[in-house]
């Protein structure tokens, strides 16, 4: 089967670094994606990672390795606006049909 | 450009009634997607189409049709509702690696 794991809940505080793990499971891969959803909000691209290595986006940052079948986000100076929900996603099989993990609650405490 | 709209927005029905869901996307994607999200869990994929005319089945598509008679609208159609339906639904559009998200619809089976 294909699956995507990915802790439930991370807690932090302003102006650390957090880091979100995403293992996964899949017949097939073409990369790994990351999503941000607000409470009440819809998902929102962060990055995709294609290739193995660190893709770094402002305060954002994404890793890819693909001989572990794992990827992580990592967040630095955390801020408020940060407490969401965050997604990894694979597309499978060429298909461009995603599957999502279940999500990463990410609590940034003042 | 108003990227991912979906109507309408919030909706309650009786069981057994039926309701059609529009999304409309103005990016000229050729890939389109259904999702629910229920509380405190991921994105299923509920159906999802690779361009105009056509049209697959996701993870969870039993309940749902959909329709992709132009190429910027996907339908998604509930011909019986039922209170296990009662979700949260995200239509997404997707160009390659990223995918768009409309505001979504929050739908209530009585």
């Amino acid at each position: 089967g294909q699956s995507l794991e990915q802790p439930s809940e991370v807690t932090a505080v302003e102006g650390a670094i957090v880091q979100i793990n995403c293992t996964y499971q899949t017949s097939g891969f073409y990369g790994l994606s990351w999503y941000q959803q607000h409470d009440g909000g819809a998902p929102t691209f962060l990055s995709y990672n294609a290739l193995d290595g660190l893709e770094e986006t402002g305060r954002f940052s994404s890793f890819l390795s693909r001989s572990d079948s794992y990827g992580y986000l990592l967040l630095q100076e955390l801020q408020m606006k940060d407490s969401a929900s965050y997604f990894c996603a694979v597309p499978t099989s060429g298909t461009y049909k995603y599957i999502f993990g279940t999500g990463t609650r990410l609590k940034v405490l003042a | 450009n108003a990227g991912v709209t979906q109507t309408p927005k919030f909706r309650v029905l009786k069981t057994g009634q039926s309701m059609t869901l529009l999304c409309a996307q103005d990016m000229n994607h050729e890939y389109m997607y259904w999702y629910r999200q229920d509380p405190g869990m991921g994105l299923r994929l509920i159906h999802y189409s690779v361009g105009e005319g056509t049209t697959a089945k996701g993870e969870v598509p039993d309940g749902y049709n959909v329709s992709r008679l132009k190429k910027q609208n996907f339908l998604l159609g509930l011909e019986s509702a039922a209170p296990s339906q009662t979700s949260v639904y995200f239509c997404a559009s997707s160009s390659l690696d990223e995918q768009f998200f409309g505001p979504g619809t929050r739908l209530t089976v009585l």
